[in-house]
């Protein structure tokens, strides 16, 4: 069964420091994975996407097919990245699994 | 830059009784999508629609759930009679290509009486 598991309710950091949010899924074909961000008072909107290899607010993620993995990291986080982030699978049927989310506090 | 956008943005109903979401997706997008969210859970993926028929579906999308496109720019979900355990964020969402990004509205809070 797809699953998307976030391990870390919330992950405190201070500004400046690397932070690395974890993501582990299981599925057995070929999956897509995506992280959510959902800042306070707005939309869950699109951070980025595994196939993308892109860094989006000097954020990355790689996907770890050996350790079923997409864990998000960013090398110094800003107060601003405080926020919720999800984890998303979509399988080959255009279906959307979410992990729990982390709550990312980066404290001054 | 065009955003989903969703109505109510609460909407308080007595169990039993039906109750309509309604979501304008992004005019030219495709894929049609809705997620609900129970305060405190994650996000739960419920229906995706293309081409005017549901692609895909969870077990929680039962009997009681529906979602049309009644015309061009409206995209619905109906519940026919809500139970307490409904209440929660219902968000919709909307792609150009099923594909890639997808937009999401801001939600609508349900809650069931």
């Amino acid at each position: 069964a797809q699953r998307v598991t976030q391990p870390e309710k919330l992950l405190s950091v201070f500004k400046g420091a690397p932070v690395e949010l974890k993501c582990n899924y299981s599925y057995s074909g070929s999956p897509e994975l995506f992280w959510y961000v959902q800042y306070s008072r707005q939309r869950l909107q699109l951070l980025l996407r595994h196939i993308s290899r892109e860094s989006i607010k000097g954020f990355t993620a790689d996907l770890n097919k050996g350790e079923t993995s997409f864990h998000l990291k960013k090398p110094f986080a800003q107060e601003e990245d405080s926020a919720m982030y999800y984890c998303a699978l979509r399988n080959n049927f255009n279906k959307f699994y979410f992990g729990s989310g982390t709550k990312l506090n980066v404290k001054p | 830059e065009p955003e989903v956008t969703q109505t109510p943005s609460h909407q308080v109903t007595q169990m039993g009784q039906e109750v309509i979401l309604r979501c304008v997706p992004i005019s030219n997008h495709l894929y049609f999508y809705w997620y609900r969210q129970i305060l405190g859970q994650k996000v739960e993926f419920l229906v995706s629609f293309y081409n005017n028929e549901i692609s895909e579906k969870s077990e929680i999308f039962d009997d009681q759930f529906s979602v049309e496109r009644p015309d061009g720019s409206n995209f619905t979900l109906k519940i026919r009679s809500t139970k307490l355990e409904d209440s929660a964020m219902y968000f919709c969402a909307s792609s150009d290509d099923g594909l890639s990004k997808q937009y999401f509205g801001p939600g609508t809070r349900l809650t069931v009486t």
